[in-house]
């Protein structure tokens, strides 16, 4: 059981370049998410994915496309890469799909992705 | 949603109990509180949550007020391994997912 897995660990791109980051989980998890993480802040949502087949924004999604290829899966595209997207990228998901008194609300990371844009 | 405040970074020795306040005055009523914790360079990892009975689990345990406006995390024997930037975080209620708002949280730092 490996939890939630994300790919690479590491890139670094040139400004303009696009890539994809990946995220899959095996706990059969209903939602998933993706956060960035700037040097000494607190993670920031940048989109979610409360089950398979839907999407939506979160605080910070301009310069970011997702796409929740399956119950598993979870990726984040950068389409034009900026140097303000220097950052760590964390995955995670959770088995809720929200609503009042919903257990399972707690989220499970992944090791994340550093993100370096020259 | 209800802001949580937290202090910026604490201290505590090794074996020690380790408390670790947060206020969250603005909670409504159906707002869980959770924890989590981030040590260096790795994914957040889940602690525990509460929403109005004090809550323990083999990690920590979490001590709310009454009146919901605060909370307390405890870690009962610190360790070396729990130095981690700690977040206190209230839940967003959505209609679908469940997203999780993260402040600055509290650098613990445990010493020997």
């Amino acid at each position: 059981n490996a939890g939630v897995t994300q790919t690479p660990k590491f890139q670094v791109l040139k400004t303009g370049q696009s890539m994809t980051l990946q995220c899959a989980q095996d706990m059969n998890h209903n939602s998933m998410y993706w956060y960035r993480q700037d040097p000494g802040m607190g993670l920031r949502l940048i989109y979610y994915s409360a089950s398979e087949g839907t999407t939506d924004k979160g605080e910070v999604p301009n310069g970011y496309n997702v796409s929740r290829l399956n119950k598993r899966e979870f990726s984040l595209r950068l389409e034009s890469a900026a140097p303000s997207q220097t950052s760590v990228y964390f995955c995670a998901s959770s088995a809720s799909t929200g609503g009042e008194g919903t257990a399972g609300h707690e989220q499970y990371f992944g090791p994340g992705t550093r993100l370096t844009v020259t | 949603d209800a802001k949580t405040t937290q202090p910026t970074s604490m201290d505590c020795a090794e074996g020690r109990a380790a408390n670790l306040p947060c206020n969250h005055s603005t909670i409504s009523g159906n707002e869980y509180v959770y924890w989590y914790r981030q040590i260096h360079s790795q994914g957040p990892q889940y602690i525990i949550h509460g929403l109005k009975n004090n809550e323990t689990n083999e990690m920590a345990s979490l001590i709310i007020t009454e009146d919901r406006k605060s909370s307390t995390l405890i870690l009962p024997h610190a360790t070396l391994r729990d130095t981690a930037v700690y977040y206190c975080i209230v839940r967003v209620r959505e209609t679908s997912g469940s997203r999780l708002t993260f402040g600055e949280g509290t650098q613990l730092t445990v010493n020997p």
